[in-house]
């Protein structure tokens, strides 16, 4: 089974609007975390934002929010107020347990328009 | 902030030729460093993980003769690719970590082109 899920290969957001990004995961540990990464056509991969597992609260960075829902395994990224240079690829991961390792979604290609 | 350095960012090689990249943090120790592999519009995959000091862990499916990873100290770790070839052709990154519930931190990339 993926660990790993984002079933948007493309999504398109008027500028200025407020998009959420899909992502869900597996896994049978208690502890994990979940992690946002941005990848522009450059190919640096920027990280966005993090959220573990036993956080009660949904992490925010700046225009960037994690919708995190532990019981339904989903951590939807939020952006607000879009803007033309958020068009890039997205990538949801996950770390498990102690261990380094990320898994990484197949991506979701976000489109800006103006 | 947690920087890595890739050097280069560009390579385009003749075929049969070996290629090394670098791979290094900044400015923190990194305890453990990834390497990744991405083909055009495909998400990340990982190739090898490496810790300082020790022999490279690669992933299923991955050559270990054919990518050979050098973590020679806790700032620097390197892939060189071997005889290269066209199906080589790829845009390598690497990744750092520190110890504890930290983030990966990304290099900007390696684009090679065996030509």
């Amino acid at each position: 089974a993926q660990k790993i899920t984002q079933t948007q290969p493309g999504m398109f957001v008027q500028e200025k609007e407020a998009v959420t990004l899909d992502c869900t995961y597996d896994t049978s540990d208690q502890s994990y975390g979940l992690f946002w990464y941005k990848q522009p056509s450059s190919g640096e991969m920027i990280f966005l934002i993090y959220q573990g597992s036993y956080d009660e609260q949904n992490a925010t960075e700046g225009r960037y929010s994690l919708n995190f829902q532990k019981a339904r395994k989903s951590a939807n990224l939020v952006i607000s107020a879009s803007q033309l240079g958020d068009s890039a690829m997205y990538f949801c991961a996950m770390r498990e347990g102690g261990g380094n390792q990320f898994y990484f979604g197949t991506g979701t290609s976000l489109t800006v328009i103006p | 902030g947690a920087v890595v350095s890739q050097h280069p960012s560009w390579v385009i090689c003749k075929s049969g030729t070996s290629v090394k990249i670098e791979c290094r943090s900044l400015d923190f120790q990194a305890t453990t460093m990834f390497w990744y592999r991405q083909f055009p519009k495909q998400s990340l995959m990982l190739m090898a993980t490496s810790n300082e000091g020790s022999k490279a862990t690669y992933e299923q499916g991955v050559e270990k003769d054919k990518f050979l990873i050098n973590h020679a100290s806790l700032t620097l770790s390197t892939l060189t690719v071997t005889s290269a070839h066209p199906e080589d052709s790829s845009f390598y990154i690497c990744s750092a970590s520190r110890q504890g519930p930290e983030t990966q931190y990304f290099g900007p990339g390696t684009r090679l082109l065996v030509l």
